[in-house]
């Protein structure tokens, strides 16, 4: 069993703010980090796969950062909508064949 | 190119029933995993099948069992259901183990 944690574990921001949150993990026996957005009757839907330590990857107004010395990944939104209102979802993917998912933040963007 | 479905989306079973669930996997992938998502946590491994075969097992009792299909379609059964069996269960399916595609959930309640 691997222990990745997410902070906040929800928060609210006003439309047009940036925001970030954080997944760490464990920086033994890594393989891959996965962030999903999952807004509630639907799937989560895939956002970011990283692997290399210092990875960078951007999708619109979303990016993602990895550091898999220290064990950690930040998510950003910049500018962020109504519409990006969801439970994003990190896990981490080991030499197995699974993914051990943090609990998740809840995001609320207020208009 | 047809995402992952999964059925029933919801469903009510009585303590110490049996219930099986099902899923339909991405056209092009080969492999199906199961998670549990119980409230407050984040999902769960269950168990993964490649080509027919189970290829890996989390932290779950034996009464929880699955199959694949020739198709690559899988089931969920569980049998002797208890009341902390209530969950979302989720299905991914995926090209060995690259690029999760999740369906929506199938909501178990046990009472």
């Amino acid at each position: 069993i691997l222990n990745v944690e997410q902070s906040p574990q929800s928060l609210h921001v006003q439309e047009g703010d940036s925001t970030n949150f954080t997944c760490s993990f464990p920086s033994s026996n890594f393989y891959a980090l996965h962030w999903y957005r999952w807004e509630t009757a639907k799937s989560p839907e895939a956002l970011f796969v990283m692997t290399l330590n210092g990875d960078e990857k951007k999708k619109g107004r979303i990016s993602a950062t990895l550091n898999t010395k220290e064990g950690y990944s930040y998510l950003y939104i910049k500018g962020s909508q109504p519409e990006d209102s969801a439970t994003y979802l990190c896990a981490v993917q080991t030499g197995a064949n699974n993914l051990f998912f943090g609990t998740g933040t809840r995001l609320t963007v207020i208009p | 190119e047809t995402g992952v479905t999964q059925s029933p989306t919801h469903l009510i079973k009585t303590r110490g029933q049996q219930v099986t669930l099902r899923c339909s996997s991405q056209s092009g992938h080969n492999t199906v995993s199961w998670y549990q998502q119980a409230l407050g946590q984040g999902p769960q491994f269950i168990f993964q099948y490649y080509r027919e075969e189970e290829n890996g097992r989390g932290n779950f009792p034996p009464r929880f069992s699955g199959l694949q299909f020739p198709n690559y379609s899988s089931e969920l059964n569980v049998n002797a259901l208890e009341l902390d069996d209530s969950a979302l269960y989720l299905c991914a399916s995926s090209l060995g183990q690259n690029g999760y595609t999740f369906g929506s959930g199938t909501r178990l309640t046990v009472v």
